[in-house]
């Protein structure tokens, strides 16, 4: 069946880079695209980038000069990395998967990220 | 941008009881809407998409309808396994946006 799942770091230093590894199963990477998404605490998403089953990548305007969005197809794992952290950006991030509908119809469990010292 | 203002930010109801809960888009965004469901430490759930087509598994309790920029969620006969928040959700243009959610609580 479709599975997501994050993995990375919980803690990050302030400054430094984040890298988080999404892996899925279930399905392709040529098939369908996957996205990022963030979630401060107790607070709304936030849509971060994505990776079009082609391999091109498109990422929010607020984030993109941070924002990296990679993958290998042969280990069906998606690469988020994201530098200078700041404690604006403590947030459990997801990746999820886009139906060719558009919407997200499956998601990872999440993995929280702290930035601190 | 698309933005998407969603509304109450909160809402206690009783079991039984139904709850309604609106999304408002910046532009007319022509049902390209999913409602998710997040229940504490979990994450979203798809629950409807284009506005009002129910994904596979959702009770048939939730419904969603609207048109142009004004959609809506209803919740018929509130279950106790529906305390959670709610986010709106247009894919019609990119970027993906969302609504800032509303937390629905029992009475």
């Amino acid at each position: 069946q479709v599975q997501l799942k994050e993995s990375g770091p919980g803690l990050v230093q302030p400054s430094q880079t984040l890298s988080l590894t999404c892996t899925v199963s279930g399905f392709s990477l040529t098939s369908y695209n996957v996205h990022w998404v963030r979630q401060p605490t107790g607070k709304g998403l936030e849509w971060m980038g994505v990776i079009w089953t082609g391999g091109s990548t498109d990422y929010n305007s607020a984030l993109k000069s941070r924002l990296s969005i990679s993958r290998d197809t042969s280990k069906s794992q998606v690469f988020l990395k994201m530098n200078s952290l700041q404690t604006e950006d403590i947030a459990t991030y997801y990746c999820a998967r886009e139906d060719p509908g558009y919407y997200f119809d499956y998601w990872g469990q999440g993995v929280m990220v702290t930035v601190s010292s | 941008d698309i933005q998407m203002t969603q509304s109450p930010a909160s809402l206690s109801a009783s079991l039984g009881e139904t709850v309604t809960i609106e999304c408002r888009a910046s532009e007319d965004i022509y049902n390209g809407l999913a409602w998710y469901q997040q229940k504490p430490g979990k994450s979203p759930q798809l629950l409807i998409y284009n506005a009002n087509s129910l994904h596979t598994g959702v009770p048939s309790r939730f419904s969603g309808s609207g048109s142009g920029t004004q959609y809506s969620l209803k919740i018929n006969s509130l279950q106790s396994e529906d305390v959670a928040s709610y986010f709106c959700q247009q894919y019609y243009d990119y970027p993906w946006t969302f609504g800032g959610g509303t937390k629905l609580e029992l009475k």
